[in-house]
């Protein structure tokens, strides 16, 4: 079946301009995470949609990061007056967080990677 | 809040055993995960542990200590497309089962 994908690829942007990054989960997860990745770092968490439940936005390094979700599709993280620290991979996942899977061959938990948006701010 | 620790980069040689440890602190842990990483690439998942214990799966085998706060990845019979990024993650109760990610360790496997 259709994996997690992410739109745009990649982006180049003139700093101080905004960007907006797509996720389309796969059908059915009701998680959806957003990380961002700097070149040879690890993963920071920026926020979370679990549910109908308020997001977890914990990890958003500032007010110029935001992000929606519609239901349990499509999400999109905003990143308003871009600047060259947000350049970066920012990778969407989810997962199907269910307390019930259907087979014990199921992880509910595991998350399933999009390709990343890499981001470049000039 | 979580800390996850991980060496940052490990070498390896073809064929041999190599493990990857992981420590950690989170105030409600709700499982433990390894991932693969290669360059450029999203990561893949590799295991899943909540039980202490041993879980094997071919090559691959990950353990917990949920009392030591502890987990390791064991690769066994190297090969070189091993090299790659390890991501111990841990789901934490806390503030609504999110997943926290470590930096990773990255491993180099040498012929």
């Amino acid at each position: 079946g259709a994996g997690v994908s992410q739109s745009p690829s990649n982006k180049v942007t003139e700093k101080g301009k905004d960007v907006e990054l797509r996720c389309d989960p796969i059908s059915g997860h009701t998680a959806l995470y957003w990380y961002r990745q700097r070149l040879g770092q690890g993963l920071e968490f920026l926020i979370y949609f679990q549910g109908n439940s308020a997001p977890d936005k914990s990890g958003l390094p500032s007010d110029r990061f935001s992000a929606e979700r519609t239901g349990e599709s499509v999400s999109t993280l905003t990143i308003q007056r871009t600047q060259q620290e947000d350049s970066a991979v920012y990778l969407c996942a989810s997962s199907p967080v269910s307390n019930n899977p259907t087979s014990k061959r199921d992880n509910p938990y595991e998350q399933y990677f999009g390709p990343g948006t890499r981001l470049t701010v000039t | 809040g979580q800390n996850i620790d991980q060496p940052t980069e490990m070498t390896a040689t073809e064929g041999a055993i190599v493990q990857i440890n992981c420590t950690y602190q989170t105030s409600g842990f709700n499982g433990l995960f390894w991932y693969q990483q290669h360059a450029g690439e999203a990561p893949t998942f590799l295991s899943y542990n909540v039980l202490d214990g041993l879980e094997e799966k071919g090559r691959f085998s990950s353990f917990l200590s949920r009392s030591k706060g502890y987990s390791y990845l064991l690769l066994k019979e190297l090969q070189m497309k091993d090299s790659a990024s390890y991501l111990c993650a841990v789901r934490d109760r806390a503030g609504g089962f999110k997943t926290i990610f470590g930096a990773g360790t990255r491993l180099f496997v040498k012929a």
